[in-house]
């Protein structure tokens, strides 16, 4: 079964610097999916970013990009510019293209300091 | 705000009761998909619906059940409640079937039994 790992329960930034969220994965497929949700004090649960394993470049989303290592099975998540409003759980997540399943890591809580 | 609605959004019970989850996905979007976050087993897919059908199937309880009705909205019933079903339970939607689409999260119906 595909595992997610998030090593880092907490986190904090100060605010306008950039931070790094830690993920890994265990997987014997090659087609799948990973995503990073977040998810605010008001529990509402957030798409961030998502990348398809079978593209080499790095997805990104404004202040929020990837660095994914397929070989090493990670996916990090960086946030540029960290703002306030950045402070939440962050999820990494797993999909794979053949079975109907989607895992998801522990969690990391972020706060962004002013 | 996601587009998808979730009633309601705080209940509470006792052990061995049944209750009703209810989840509007957003205008368009065919699938329905529920999970449930829990200290214990953090946030876990439970099922999928796929305009009417069961599409897929995750780590869901036989206490459980879901239903996708022809005007769309869903419903999660959880029957014989243990205090160990205590949990925020997530709704989300998508367009297409495929678990790979981005999925938007509703803001969740918090359940507490006492």
């Amino acid at each position: 079964a595909q595992t997610v790992t998030q090593s880092q329960p907490e986190m904090s930034v100060q605010e306008a610097e950039t931070v790094t969220l830690s993920c890994t994965y265990d997987t014997s497929e090659n087609n799948y999916y990973l995503f990073w949700y977040k998810q605010p004090p008001s529990r509402q649960m957030i798409l961030v970013i998502r990348q398809e394993a079978y593209k080499q470049q790095n997805a990104t989303e404004n202040r929020f990009s990837v660095n994914f290592q397929k070989a090493a099975k990670s996916f990090s998540l960086k946030i540029s510019d960290s703002q306030l409003g950045d402070t939440a759980m962050y999820f990494c997540a797993f999909m794979s293209n053949n079975n109907n399943d989607m895992r998801f890591g522990a969690g990391t809580r972020l706060t962004v300091k002013p | 705000d996601s587009g998808v609605t979730q009633t309601p959004k705080h209940l509470i019970t006792a052990t061995g009761q049944r209750v009703t989850l209810r989840c509007s996905p957003r205008s368009g979007d065919l699938s329905v998909y529920w999970y449930q976050q829990s200290l214990d087993q953090g946030l876990q897919f439970l099922i999928q619906y796929y305009n009417g059908e069961e599409r897929a199937k995750g780590n869901i309880l036989e206490r459980f059940s879901a239903q996708q009705f022809p005007d769309l909205h869903s419903e999660l019933n959880l029957s014989s409640l243990e205090l160990g079903d205590s949990a925020l339970y997530f709704c989300a939607s998508s367009v297409g079937g495929a678990l790979k689409e981005t999925q938007y999260f509703g803001p969740g119906t918090r359940l507490l039994v006492l």
